[in-house]
């Protein structure tokens, strides 16, 4: 049981770049969320879903897109790379809420 | 909408000394209260959970404790020790999601 696995854990970007985060979960959770973490501070909702097909927006959406179309997956996707989105992502999946959601190791992006 | 503060930003404990660290939430629908470490270069884990329905959770060294009517909750750490040292985040849930606080830096002095 891997629990949350993304990839990569590192990428550099260059400007007007794009690039698709990967996700994935064997925990067979219905909700996933798509988290950024500037250095020093807290997390920021990006997208959530809380099914296969559903997905919504969270907190800081502009500048990202997301698809759900497994129970597993739930990628990220950067279009139009800016140094504003310099972070780290972080995704997470959780049983049906209220219950804790159970983190990724993070991607580290940095975008030049 | 609901909004979480988390006190202090940083707490320097010496070791085998207790840290508290507290939150308060402004939504009275919130009903679950999770704790999380974050170490650095990774992502964060639960370490404990309270519901609304409980007024304290003890885990070992880690317990939380609730009040709904003030609506604050608190971590508390017994005995820290070195590998204590992180980043410590308060959330109250709100829905399908999750409401964070900013985060404790928790460091154990030797």
């Amino acid at each position: 049981n891997a629990g949350v696995t993304q990839t990569p854990k590192f990428r550099i970007l260059k400007i007007g770049q794009s690039m698709t985060l990967q996700c994935t979960q064997d925990m067979n959770h219905n909700y996933m969320y798509w988290y950024r973490q500037d250095p020093g501070m807290g997390l920021k909702l990006i997208y959530y879903s809380v099914g296969a097909g559903i997905t919504d927006k969270g907190e800081v959406p502009n500048g990202y897109n997301v698809s759900r179309s497994t129970t597993e997956d739930f990628p990220l996707r950067l279009e139009l790379a800016a140094p504003s989105q310099t972070s780290v992502y972080f995704c997470a999946s959780s049983p049906q809420p209220p219950q804790g959601q159970y983190f990724g190791p993070g991607t580290r992006l940095t975008v030049l | 909408g609901e909004n979480v503060e988390q006190h202090p930003s940083t707490l320097s404990v010496q070791e085998g000394d207790s840290a508290v660290i507290k939150c308060t939430y402004s939504d009275s629908a919130s009903n679950y209260f999770p704790w999380y470490k974050q170490e650095l270069g990774k992502g964060p884990q639960l370490i404990i959970d309270i519901r609304s329905n409980v007024g304290e959770k003890k885990d070992q060294r880690i317990a939380v404790t609730l009040n709904k009517t003030a609506k604050h909750f608190s971590l508390h750490i017994t005995e820290t020790q070195p590998e204590d040292s992180a980043v410590y985040f308060c959330a109250a849930s709100m829905i399908y999601q999750l409401i964070w606080g900013a985060g404790t830096k928790l460091i154990i002095k030797p």
